[in-house]
């Protein structure tokens, strides 16, 4: 299980950080947990990939880390068009099946 | 340009079977490292993958959900069809296929835009 905050409040011009973790505490061991940003309505959209990269057209003001065990996403400078749901994704082989995990997923709010 | 879409029907009545096709552009599924998966999201709630059919035929499923889905794929067409036997009102979900790129990142770099099918009598 794959666990997030289910909401977080911030204000415009803000920072805030959401954490991705594991019921095992130890979600990042060996893996590089993808972040995804989704609006109403609107197929998700990379927002972070392998913990720390960022696609050429998601501002610098978004970033991935790991930390010890949890898995980071910070947006710096909030802004409106932040406001989304948020989801981390890991996977993992196990006898030689895939195991894809979603997060519950973060509402971001900006007010 | 790598492109996805979904299809098939809006609307299902309980117990039947769902069968949605995924068609796509910009890349071929017989090319070592190709994978292409099916994900869903009931209405409010979070993504869960469903399923995974790779460029050698290899295909995979959601251990919950093994015994009711099946994926295949047909090259020539550049699509994939997703089978889903005994729908009921919970399978009510947006469904997306997206691909996943050819390395061990687990990573889902495409999506297409989301077919809703709603499960009601």
């Amino acid at each position: 299980v794959v666990t997030q905050e289910p909401s977080l409040t911030v204000s415009p011009g803000g920072t805030v950080t959401l954490t991705c973790g594991s019921s095992t505490g130890v979600v990042t061991s060996g893996q590089r947990p993808h972040w995804f940003q989704q609006k109403p309505g609107q197929a998700p959209v990379l927002v972070v990939y392998d913990s720390s990269d960022r696609p050429s057209e998601i501002p610098a003001r978004v970033s991935g880390s790991n930390s010890g065990n949890v898995a980071t996403l910070t947006i710096n400078r909030v802004e409106a068009g932040d406001e989304a749901d948020y989801y981390c994704q890991v996977w993992d082989i196990i006898s030689g099946h895939p195991y894809v995990v979603f997060s519950g997923g973060t509402k971001l709010t900006v007010v | 340009q790598v492109t996805l879409k979904e299809s098939g029907p809006a609307l299902v009545k309980p117990t039947q079977t769902l069968t949605l096709t995924c068609t796509f552009s910009g890349f071929s599924l017989s090319t070592s490292g190709m994978r292409v998966n099916w994900i869903r999201q009931p209405p409010g709630k979070a993504l869960e993958w469903l399923a995974r059919i790779d460029w050698d035929d290899d295909k995979f499923y959601s251990t919950s959900l093994k015994t009711r889905l099946t994926i295949s794929k047909d090259t020539s067409k550049n699509q994939v069809v997703l089978t889903m036997a005994n729908m009921d009102p919970v399978d009510t979900a947006t469904y997306y296929c997206a691909r996943m790129r050819s390395d061990t990142s687990g990573l889902f770099e495409y999506w297409g835009q989301g077919t809703l099918v709603t499960v009601s009598s």
